[in-house]
Formats: C-alpha cells, sequence, structure tokens
C-alpha cells in the first residue's frame, strides 16, 4: 500500500544548528514533492516545491532534497530560529495530478534558544 | 491579493445533523481542494473541484459531499454527522489541478 512517513516525534534542534526532516515514501511514483509549514489552528503554507528531476532546492535558509532512488526527500533549516518551531508537512503528487496531493502527518519542530 | 476565506471559523453541531462548509478561493485560481485534519489521522484528501467538476476524491464516504460554483467558490457538506467528523476542515485553492496548495484558516467542527 502507498505510505508517506515522517518522524511523528517531535525533533528538538538548539538554536542556531541545522535542522533535518526527513519524509519517506513507498509505493508512489511521485511527479513531485511540496513542503508545508503549518502553526497551531492555521492552515498550512507552501515552502517548497522540487520535482521527480531536480535534486536540490533552495529557497534563504531552506533546502530541499529530493533522492527517487531511496524514495526520499529531506528538508533543512540552517541557522534555525525559534520561530522555524512549527509543524512541517511533506506532500506528494503523483499520477501527473490527477490523484492529486497526498500529506504525510507531519513533523512537529522545536528550536530552543 | 486577498487570501482563502472559509466560513464559518467554528461550528458546534450534535449527532445525525448535517452541515455546510463554505470557501472562497484567491481571485483568478480554478482548483479547490478540501481536506480533513486530525490530530490521529492527518491532513486527508476529501476531493478536489476544478472549474465546478469533481477531478478527484478522497477515501472518504458518500456523506461527504461538495460542489463548486462558476465563481469558483466552494461549498463541502457533511449529512448525518458522527461523533468521529470532529475535525478540522481546510479549503485550498491551486491555479491549476494539484498545483501549489494556498490554504484558508480552516472550519473546526465539533460534532457532540
Amino acid at each position: 500500500s502507498q505510505k508517506i512517513e515522517q518522524n511523528s516525534e517531535a525533533l528538538n534542534i538548539q538554536e542556531g544548528k541545522t535542522a533535518t526532516l526527513t519524509c519517506n515514501y513507498t509505493n508512489y511514483s511521485p511527479a513531485y514533492l511540496q513542503w508545508y509549514r503549518q502553526d497551531p489552528g492555521r492552515g498550512p503554507v507552501f515552502l517548497l516545491l522540487i520535482r521527480e528531476n531536480e535534486k536540490e532546492k533552495r529557497k534563504e535558509r531552506l533546502k530541499v532534497t529530493f533522492d527517487t532512488t531511496l524514495k526520499q526527500s529531506l528538508f533543512h533549516i540552517t541557522a534555525s530560529q525559534p520561530a522555524d518551531s512549527a509543524t512541517y508537512l511533506c506532500a506528494l503528487v503523483s499520477g501527473g495530478g490527477a490523484d492529486g496531493l497526498t500529506f504525510g502527518k507531519g513533523t512537529h519542530l522545536i528550536i530552543q534558544p | 491579493k486577498a487570501g482563502v476565506t472559509q466560513t464559518p471559523r467554528y461550528l458546534i453541531k450534535t449527532r445525525g445533523q448535517q452541515v455546510t462548509l463554505s470557501c472562497s478561493p484567491i481571485s483568478g485560481h480554478r482548483s479547490v481542494s478540501w481536506y480533513q485534519q486530525t490530530p490521529g489521522q492527518g491532513l486527508q484528501f476529501l476531493f478536489e473541484y476544478f472549474s465546478e467538476t469533481q477531478r478527484n476524491k478522497g477515501n472518504f464516504p458518500g456523506r461527504f459531499s461538495g460542489r463548486q460554483f462558476s465563481n469558483s467558490r466552494s461549498e463541502m457538506n457533511v449529512s448525518t454527522l458522527e461523533l468521529g467528523d470532529s475535525a478540522l476542515y481546510l479549503c485550498a485553492s491551486s491555479l491549476g489541478r494539484s498545483g501549489t496548495q494556498y490554504f484558508g484558516p480552516g472550519t473546526r467542527l465539533l460534532v457532540l
């Protein structure tokens, strides 16, 4: 069966360090993968999109990698700040977009000052 | 541009009732998707509408239905509410089908 797995345990990182979050998937052939941030009581906010033929994407302090052989995406936040504390969700689009987006359950990131 | 708006923001219903939620997408966006979010199941896809037609449907019972109007606004209806329907219902719009999702603030539904 199809599965998207993100670390369900909270990730505690010290301020200034790099936070790395993982998104693993099985039985998908994603056309592209997206990362979103969600704060408590609010809807998710789009951060980055990476396509199947791209290895890496960057935006300011954020970096996403996509390894279709390992079936894994890594999401990095460098020079992390307490304001980066939130839940981060990955989402896959497969089937040429015909199947819609499927979200992982998210990883709760806590940046400690 | 104004973001995605959802009404109402909070709702309390009792079992057996029905509920209608409304979503206004970002101007120019033709695709509207609905999601249910619960602590246990995470964000689950309900359905996607594009140009007034349902294009994708998640694995939810027929009690969950929706529609999209010619101005791209969308409504979601849940009939015969069950306790397990208590959740945050999120609407998202995008330019094209299954594109980058721009989420609204959600409607928090509590079924008693």
